[in-house]
């Protein structure tokens, strides 16, 4: 079955540096999302992606978070200035049509655990 | 707002049913879903339920959805040890995003 994958699985950083975490969707899929978990909270959404613009992006999804799709396969979240409490793990989703045209679940990859110094 | 919430811990017997609860707020939620997590790994989705729907089935899970009280549950028949892992209860906007409740502990005892 497809999946989707995500890398690096662990990722640790200085504070105050960039991070880029990657994400490769299922390749039919056209809708993809990144969501994070703290350590112990629920998993929170961060941002939408459709047709090479944000569809939607909540409010911790600020000016040093950026997406982008540079290639046509992979997805990538990049923090511009990590602080301590970007420490969480980052899930990266994909579904398969746009929103409201029938259900069209998403699917999660694995994760990549950011851990800030 | 948009809320999802669940109870954190769930323990049963090997063979048991078991019966995750999850209530939610937002009353123009088009799908709600149940991902299982296991140690070290991703959200994988295990069923999901149109918010039109009463039931759905699927092998061992059962979904009963009550709408008017906004209350969704995941029952897992003949449970077994393979099944302990965190069960996340989500909404799905009208938007696309899904709010997440903070995910129950399922053990399941021997």
């Amino acid at each position: 079955e497809p999946e989707v994958t995500q890398t690096p699985s662990h990722q640790v950083t200085q504070m105050g540096q960039e991070v880029i975490l990657r994400c490769v969707p299922i390749s039919n899929h056209l809708y993809f999302y990144w969501y994070r978990q703290i350590l112990g909270q629920k998993v929170e959404f961060l941002v939408s992606f459709y047709n090479n613009e944000i569809s939607e992006k909540s409010e911790i999804f600020d000016d040093q978070f950026s997406v982008e799709r540079p290639d046509g396969s992979n997805f990538t979240l990049k923090i511009r200035s990590t602080k301590l409490e970007d420490s969480a793990m980052y899930f990266c989703a994909s579904s398969e049509a746009p929103t409201g045209r029938g259900n069209q679940p998403q699917h999660f990859g694995d994760g990549t655990r950011l851990s800030i110094l | 707002g948009e809320d999802v919430e669940q109870s954190l811990f769930l323990s049963v017997r090997e063979g048991d049913s078991s019966v995750i609860n999850c209530t939610y707020t937002d009353s123009s939620s088009t799908y709600l879903y149940w991902y299982k997590q296991e140690p070290g790994a991703g959200l994988q989705l295990l069923t999901y339920i149109f918010s039109n729907m009463d039931m759905k089935q699927d092998q061992r899970l059962t979904v009963l959805l009550n709408k008017k009280d906004k209350h969704l549950s995941l029952r897992i028949a003949d449970t077994q040890t393979g099944d302990s892992a965190i069960y996340f209860c989500a909404e799905r906007n009208q938007g696309g995003k899904l709010i997440f409740g903070q995910g129950t502990e399922l053990s399941v005892k021997p």
